[in-house]
C-alpha cells in the first residue's frame, strides 16, 4: 500500500473551507484514495473517496491532481463539530480488509 | 436508518467476569467487523465476518469470540475478563462492491474497563 504524508495539524476559521491537503507519490494504479474522520470519543467516520477523478458528497469534496500523486479534502463550511483527526488512507478497494490509519491531521475549528 | 448501532456504551468488568458486545447494523451490509482502539496503537482488528454465519479471525483475536448467526447482528464475547482488555471497541459494516470493500461504517464504540 502507498504510504501517505499528511500535516500533523491545522487550524480553519469557522465558516470558512477547510482544505486538506495529503501526499501519496507512490499510489499505484488500483490505489483509491480514501479519507476517514475522528472526532474525539466517537467512531471513525468514513467521508469520502476517490480514484482518479475528483468527488463530491454531501460532507466534502475530494480532489486529486492528474498525476494522482496528492490530494486534498475540503469541508466547504467549516463548522466546530468538524474538529477532528482526518485521515488520508490509499488502498486498493477489491478485498475486504482492517482499516489502518496513520498519525492523520488534527484539524481545529476556531471560532 | 440507525446505521451501526452498539449495546452497551459502557461497561466495567472484575478479572475473570465474561459479557457480550452486540454490534447491530440496518445497511444491509455483508461484511462486518470487531475493532480495538487503545491510546497510541490505533485500530487493531479483533475478528470480522463475510457474511452471514461466517467469521475469522482478525490480528488480535486472542481472549475473544464471535458469532454472526444473523446478517444484522455481529456478537464480540470476552468469556473471561482480563485487565489487558480494557479499550474502546468499535464495530464496523461494509458492503461488497469494488470500492466499497474499504468504505466501512463504524459505530459509535463501547468502552470497556476490566479491573
Amino acid at each position: 500500500d502507498a504510504k501517505t504524508t499528511q500535516p500533523p495539524s491545522m487550524d480553519c476559521a469557522e465558516g470558512r473551507a477547510a482544505n486538506l491537503p495529503c501526499n501519496h507519490s507512490t499510489i499505484s494504479g488500483n490505489e483509491y484514495v480514501y479519507w476517514y474522520r475522528q472526532i474525539h470519543s466517537q467512531g471513525p467516520q468514513y467521508i469520502i473517496h476517490g480514484l482518479k477523478n475528483n468527488e463530491t458528497n454531501e460532507m466534502a469534496s475530494l480532489i486529486i491532481t492528474e498525476d494522482r500523486k496528492s490530494s486534498t479534502l475540503i469541508l466547504p463550511h467549516a463548522t466546530l463539530r468538524d474538529t477532528a483527526v482526518y485521515y488520508c488512507i490509499v488502498r486498493v478497494g477489491t478485498s475486504y480488509d482492517k482499516v489502518i490509519f496513520g498519525p492523520g491531521t488534527s484539524l481545529s475549528v476556531i471560532p | 436508518n440507525a446505521g451501526v448501532t452498539q449495546t452497551p456504551k459502557f461497561r466495567v468488568l472484575k478479572t475473570g467476569q465474561s459479557m457480550t458486545l452486540l454490534c447491530a447494523q440496518d445497511m444491509n451490509h455483508e461484511y462486518m467487523y470487531w475493532y480495538r482502539q487503545d491510546p497510541g496503537m490505533g485500530l487493531r482488528l479483533i475478528h470480522y465476518s463475510v457474511g452471514e454465519g461466517t467469521t475469522a479471525k482478525g490480528e488480535v483475536p486472542d481472549g475473544y469470540n464471535v458469532s454472526r448467526l444473523k446478517k444484522q447482528n455481529f456478537l464480540l464475547g470476552l468469556e473471561s475478563a482480563a485487565p489487558s482488555q480494557t479499550s474502546v471497541y468499535f464495530c464496523a459494516s461494509n458492503n461488497r462492491g469494488s470500492s466499497k470493500l474499504y468504505e466501512q461504517y463504524f459505530g459509535p464504540g463501547t468502552r470497556l474497563t476490566v479491573t
